[in-house]
């Protein structure tokens, strides 16, 4: 049974600084893709970012890049994202997610971990 | 740029069917996509990939309640036979080269 359990969210400061983690297991965590999907309070999906199987190939969304950078070890089948100069707007439940292949270019999401949740406030 | 449109809402009765639209932008008709559900207060879950064929590929333990179907620029997801546990958010997703999006999402409502 796949199982994608994040974890790492809470309360930062904006301006703030914090890494979210994601543990995969029951299935081959090196052969796939990976993506964060982060909810704003009472809006939809938001793609993040992505990491390739390998964790040689990284992407990002406008309203992160610069900001945020994804990584994998695949030796503990973990993903992390690492978060930096946030802000109020980065307020979400952040998913972990896999990605059907070894890239998000050829195929989407076919699984979700159950969230964790990032409040930036003061 | 692709854009994914959804319907904000649909509502079906108990028991009915209800299908659901997401149209891809002008000039990507070709673009398989992914219907995911999102229960209240729940992470989303994936049901089906749907190809521009009309052939779909279910997710784990997905009721064959569900099911996907495709005509043009249009993607369709079919509920038959409504439960109550139906009543979700849905969002379709595709993917390609520089491509990373997500419909708005459709709310649908069991009557």
């Amino acid at each position: 049974e796949v199982q994608l359990l994040e974890s790492g969210g809470g309360l930062v400061q904006p301006g703030g600084s914090l890494r979210l983690s994601c543990a995969a297991s029951g299935f081959i965590f090196n052969n796939y893709a990976m993506s964060w999907v982060r909810q704003a309070p009472g809006k939809g999906l938001e793609w993040v970012s992505a990491i390739s199987y390998t964790g040689g190939s990284t992407y990002f969304a406008d309203s992160v890049k610069g900001r945020f950078t994804i990584s994998r070890d695949n030796s503990k089948n973990t993903l992390y994202l690492h978060m930096n100069s946030l802000r109020a707007e980065d307020t979400a439940v952040y998913y972990c997610a896999k990605v059907g292949s070894w890239s998000i270019a050829v195929a989407g999401i076919d699984y979700w971990g159950q969230g964790t949740l990032l409040t930036v406030s003061s | 740029q692709l854009v994914l449109t959804q319907s904000p809402s649909a509502s079906a009765s108990l028991g009915a069917s209800v299908k659901l639209t997401c149209t891809l932008s002008s000039g990507h008709s070709n673009y398989a996509i992914a219907w995911h559900q999102q229960q209240p207060e729940k992470g989303p879950r994936f049901l089906m990939n749907l190809n521009i064929d009309g052939s779909h590929t279910m997710g784990d333990g997905i009721p064959d309640r569900f099911s996907g179907s495709s005509s043009g620029a249009e993607r369709y997801l079919t509920i038959s036979s409504l439960q109550s546990e139906d009543e979700a958010d849905y969002y379709c997703q595709t993917w390609g080269t520089g491509v990373r999006v997500f419909g708005g999402g459709t709310k649908v409502t069991v009557l």
